[in-house]
């Protein structure tokens, strides 16, 4: 996913509310998604992915969405907590050599204890 | 992260300088990438390596070389570096592109600042 600007989007939301985060991708042949969470100061890392032929699929407390005709993604957070708070971005792949994938620029979402 | 060690976290550095960052991995990994990350652009791949020796380029590779003589280690240099090069960089590794896997993401490192003055 790609979106132009110097500044991240943001997202507050209080503590035990659900979180939606969004993901516009820019490659229609793209086949596999992952989204990743950073912290302050760490690297990226992997919360969870999902296949083009899949629609949703959940983990623990997280759902990834995907809209293959609008090119979209979208993170659902359940019982959003305050170690939920990070940077969230999408990355896609066409699965092709060198297994290299695209980055949006990121969602910075603050948890509001 | 486990299994991957950027060094060093932080660097300050001259214009015209030469620098060389290190990324070392115990995973055994095939695939190994720096990406550097800048406000409004999120992550962008510099170079990628597929193998001991075997190196491709990415999006931002000018100006940035790398070598990759050892399963465990990816060394990138900036020749000479330049204020546009004051970033953060990420270096990751990735098992395999086998779409049988369920998860072919990446693993990052903890990366490394760098600023040129």
């Amino acid at each position: 996913g790609e979106s132009v600007g110097l500044h991240l989007p943001t997202l507050s939301v209080q503590e035990g509310d659900n979180s939606i985060i969004n993901c516009a991708y820019s490659n229609s042949a793209s086949d596999y998604f992952i989204w990743y969470k950073q912290e302050s100061g760490k690297g990226p890392q992997f919360i969870i992915d999902i296949r083009s032929n899949m629609d949703k699929r959940q983990g623990q407390r997280v759902t990834v969405l995907l809209n293959k005709t609008v090119k979209h993604l979208s993170l659902q957070i359940a019982a959003t907590q305050p170690g939920d708070s990070a940077v969230y971005f999408c990355a896609e792949t066409l699965g092709n050599t060198g297994n290299q994938f695209y980055f949006g620029t990121g969602t910075s979402l603050t948890v509001i204890p | 992260d486990a299994g991957i060690t950027q060094s060093p976290r932080h660097k300050v550095t001259e214009t015209g300088t030469p620098v060389t960052l290190r990324c070392h991995q115990t995973e055994n990994h095939r695939y190994m990438y720096w990406y550097r990350q800048d406000p409004g652009h999120g992550l962008r791949l510099i170079h990628y390596s597929y193998g001991v020796k075997d190196t491709d380029k990415g999006e931002v590779s000018d100006g940035y070389s790398v070598s990759r003589s050892k399963t465990e280690d990816f060394l990138l240099t900036l020749e000479s570096a330049t204020s546009s090069q004051t970033s953060v960089y990420f270096c990751a590794i990735s098992e395999s592109i086998l779409r049988q896997k369920t998860n072919y993401g990446y693993t990052f490192g903890s990366g490394t600042r760098l600023t040129v003055v």
